[in-house]
C-alpha cells in the first residue's frame, strides 16, 4: 500500500478561493514533500517540510505537519487559473519517497 | 544537462515487443529512480540507483523489467515481450544525494508515455 494519500481525490473551486488539501501516513518520517503534476507533464517538487517543522510558507503555498496525526496539509491561497494540477505528497523516511494517489485540483477562471 | 531528461517522450509499441526507455540525470546527481504512472494513479516505485551501489530493484512488477545505468549517470529501463497493462507513463527522477530521506530535492523528467497495442 501507498504511504501518503492524499484527500480529497477531487477538488474543484472559483479563481480566487483558498484550496486545502491533506495528506495522511503511516508510519514515522523524515520530512514530507508536495509536488504539484501539471496534466501530461512530469512532477514539479513544492515544498519540503521537516518532521521538526510544524508550518512552513512559500509564496501562495502554506504546508503544515502534524507528526502526532501523522498527516500534512497544502494550502494554496488565492488560487489561479493556472493553478489546475494534481497535488501529490511524499513521505521520505527511507532513501525512497512513496507517493500517493494525488488530489485532481480544478480551479475555475 | 538543465534538467531530467528522458526520451522517447512517446512511445507506441506492438504486444511482445521489446522496448527501452531512456533517462539521463541531472549531471551530478548520484540518485536515480524509475516509477511508473498509471492513468489516473499515483506513482509506482519500480528501482532506484545510487552511485555504485547494487541498485534497489524491488519495485520491478516482474523479471521482464530490467534497469541499468552506465557509468553512475544515464540509465536504462527495459521492458521485454511488452503486455497491454505495461501501458503507463514511465517517469524518472534524479536528486543530489538520497533524495527524500536526506531531504534533497527529487527532480523529475517529462516522462515517456509508453502505449501497448
Amino acid at each position: 500500500s501507498q504511504q501518503g494519500e492524499e484527500d480529497p481525490q477531487a477538488l474543484s473551486i472559483q479563481e480566487g478561493e483558498n484550496a486545502t488539501m491533506n495528506c495522511s501516513y503511516k508510519t514515522s518520517i523524515n520530512n514530507l514533500q508536495w509536488y504539484r503534476q501539471n496534466s501530461g507533464r512530469g512532477l514539479v517538487h513544492l515544498i519540503l517540510i521537516r518532521s521538526n517543522e510544524r508550518e512552513k510558507h512559500s509564496g501562495r503555498l502554506r504546508v503544515t505537519l502534524d507528526t502526532s496525526k501523522k498527516s500534512s496539509s497544502l494550502l494554496i491561497t488565492a488560487s489561479r487559473a493556472a493553478d489546475t494540477a494534481s497535488y501529490f505528497c511524499a513521505t521520505g523516511g527511507s532513501y525512497i519517497p512513496t507517493f500517493g494517489r494525488g488530489t485532481s485540483l480544478i480551479v475555475h477562471p | 544537462g538543465a534538467g531530467v531528461s528522458q526520451s522517447p517522450s512517446n512511445k507506441v509499441t506492438e504486444k511482445g515487443k521489446d522496448v527501452e526507455l531512456r533517462c539521463d540525470p541531472i549531471s551530478g546527481h548520484t540518485a536515480l529512480y524509475w516509477y511508473r504512472q498509471s492513468l489516473g494513479q499515483g506513482l509506482e516505485f519500480l528501482i532506484y540507483f545510487q552511485g555504485n551501489s547494487a541498485p534497489d530493484k524491488s519495485g520491478l512488477p516482474s523479471d521482464r523489467f530490467s534497469a541499468e545505468r552506465t557509468g553512475g549517470s544515464v540509465s536504462t529501463l527495459t521492458i521485454q515481450r511488452t503486455q497491454q497493462e505495461d501501458s503507463a507513463v514511465y517517469l524518472c527522477a534524479s536528486s543530489a544525494r538520497q533524495g527524500a530521506d536526506s531531504g534533497n530535492t527529487i527532480y523529475f523528467g517529462e516522462g515517456s508515455w509508453l502505449t501497448v497495442v
